[in-house]
């Protein structure tokens, strides 16, 4: 199983909503992974989890707040985002920090 | 900061030609390149990771070299065919973190 499994796959939200977006895999990996990627643009780095702990924040606005309930799933909480935040969030995962990285098929946000 | 370009933006071929696409990339530090395959609107699907201690890797009609002190990568598609078409992106890993630095992408179609 070389999957990473995201949901859900397409969601729209009001400006003042709250939601979460979660990501699962089975593979034993111990890196996960947010990017943001707009459209026509490459994916950019959010946050990095290593064994379950956070330890990259690329100066991520705090309406987004990450969290890994455990080695298996990464979520990223969504409060009062901003039109601008819509784009394509992508979850990824590699056994360790530097190896080969699996990406998700990724949630299409819209913030209305 | 490492920076990385792919050039062509975008190359149309008709089927059956063998093509090339380049990346490289600025500080010749990295720990590892990877290459990916993005279809429209679609996540990311890994296709070659090159250590920095090798020369190429090969898999199927694919073939990805690295060198690593001209700071370039090379993607070789044998025998082009419509199920082909999509973007091409490349990443770095230069630090200890696992962050993937991307380029912009080469947005391939193969005509039948």
């Amino acid at each position: 199983d070389t999957e990473v499994t995201q949901t859900p796959k397409h969601l729209v939200m009001g400006m003042t909503n709250k939601k979460s977006l979660k990501c699962e895999q089975h593979m034993g990996h111990r890196a996960m992974y947010w990017y943001k990627q707009k459209a026509k643009k490459p994916p950019e780095l959010m946050f990095v989890y290593s064994y379950e702990k956070l330890s990259i924040n690329e100066s991520v606005p705090s309406r987004f707040s990450p969290e890994c309930p455990n080695s298996s799933l990464l979520n990223l909480h969504l409060h009062a985002l901003q039109p601008e935040d819509s784009a394509l969030y992508l979850c990824a995962s590699s056994l360790e920090p530097r190896t080969l990285t699996f990406f998700g098929q990724g949630t299409r946000l819209t913030v209305v | 900061k490492q920076e990385v370009t792919q050039i062509p933006a975008a190359l149309s071929v008709p089927e059956g030609e063998n093509l090339v696409l380049n990346c490289s990339f600025t500080d010749s530090a990295i720990y590892n390149l990877q290459w990916f395959r993005q279809d429209p609107g679609k996540g990311l699907t890994s296709l070659l990771l090159i250590q920095s201690s090798q020369r190429e890797q090969t898999s199927g009609r694919l073939n990805a070299s690295l060198d690593k002190s001209s700071g370039r990568s090379t993607l070789y598609i044998a025998a082009s065919q419509p199920g082909d078409s999509a973007t091409y992106l490349c990443a770095v890993i230069s630090g200890n973190t696992g962050k993937l630095i991307f380029g912009q992408g080469t947005t391939l179609q193969v005509k039948p």
